[in-house]
């Protein structure tokens, strides 16, 4: 079946320092990634997005990279605040309407 | 800009009774609606998701339906609630062509007792 998991459930980072977040995914077919925030009590904020024609887009001290060779997707974020803190999640698309999550990493940052 | 609601934020329920969680879109027109669950510590199950008035898809069998009797409303229900209902329920919108991220709502946080 479909899948999408991330390669670690925690990440402990130094405020200040650069965050990367893994992701793996199963379905060749899927050509759409999205990364989610979501703070404790709330609902997944979404961060950004990226299509299987790229294989890097840059946000807000945000960058997401995607190798579909290895079905990989990563989100790096920049210079770790405090307000960092969350739990990440990705997702990739199955079919026109759906989407698969993975399960999540807490990122915790670390004054 | 869009905004979706959902309420209540929180609900006790006891073990039986029935449920109604309500979930409503501003500011767009023919979304794609969607019901998810989130068990502690884990990822977003989806529960149902709607492209039209009236259609709804299921996506595990369970002891919860929904209904969407208007364009912009989802409603997630219930005749009996169980005490493996608890969890907390995610209602996303997104706009119903291409590839597009779907947009949460704040979750309704379900206890069963």
């Amino acid at each position: 079946g479909e899948s999408v998991g991330l390669h670690l459930p925690t990440l402990s980072v130094q405020e200040g320092d650069n965050s990367i977040i893994n992701c793996a995914y199963s379905n060749s077919a899927s050509d759409y990634f999205i990364w989610y925030k979501q703070e404790s009590g709330k609902g997944p904020q979404f961060i950004i997005d990226i299509r299987s024609n790229m294989d890097k887009r840059q946000g807000q001290r945000v960058t997401v990279l995607l190798n579909k060779t290895v079905k990989h997707l990563s989100l790096q974020i920049a210079a770790t605040q405090p307000g960092d803190s969350a739990v990440y999640f990705c997702a990739a698309n199955f079919g026109n309407e759906k989407l698969t999550f993975g399960t999540g990493t807490r990122l915790t940052i670390i004054p | 800009s869009q905004t979706i609601h959902q309420w209540p934020a929180t609900l006790v329920q006891p073990v039986g009774s029935p449920l109604s969680l309500e979930c409503t879109v501003e500011g767009t027109s023919n979304p794609n609606l969607y019901w998810y669950r989130q068990a502690a510590g884990r990822g977003l199950q989806l529960l149902f998701y709607s492209v039209g008035i009236g259609q709804i898809s299921s996506e595990v069998p369970q002891n919860l339906s929904a209904s969407r009797p208007q364009d912009r409303q989802f409603i997630l229900s219930s005749k009996k609630l169980l005490l493996s209902d608890s969890g907390f329920y995610l209602c996303a919108w997104t706009r119903d062509r291409g590839r597009q991220p779907q947009h949460f709502g704040d979750g309704t946080r379900l206890s069963i007792l």
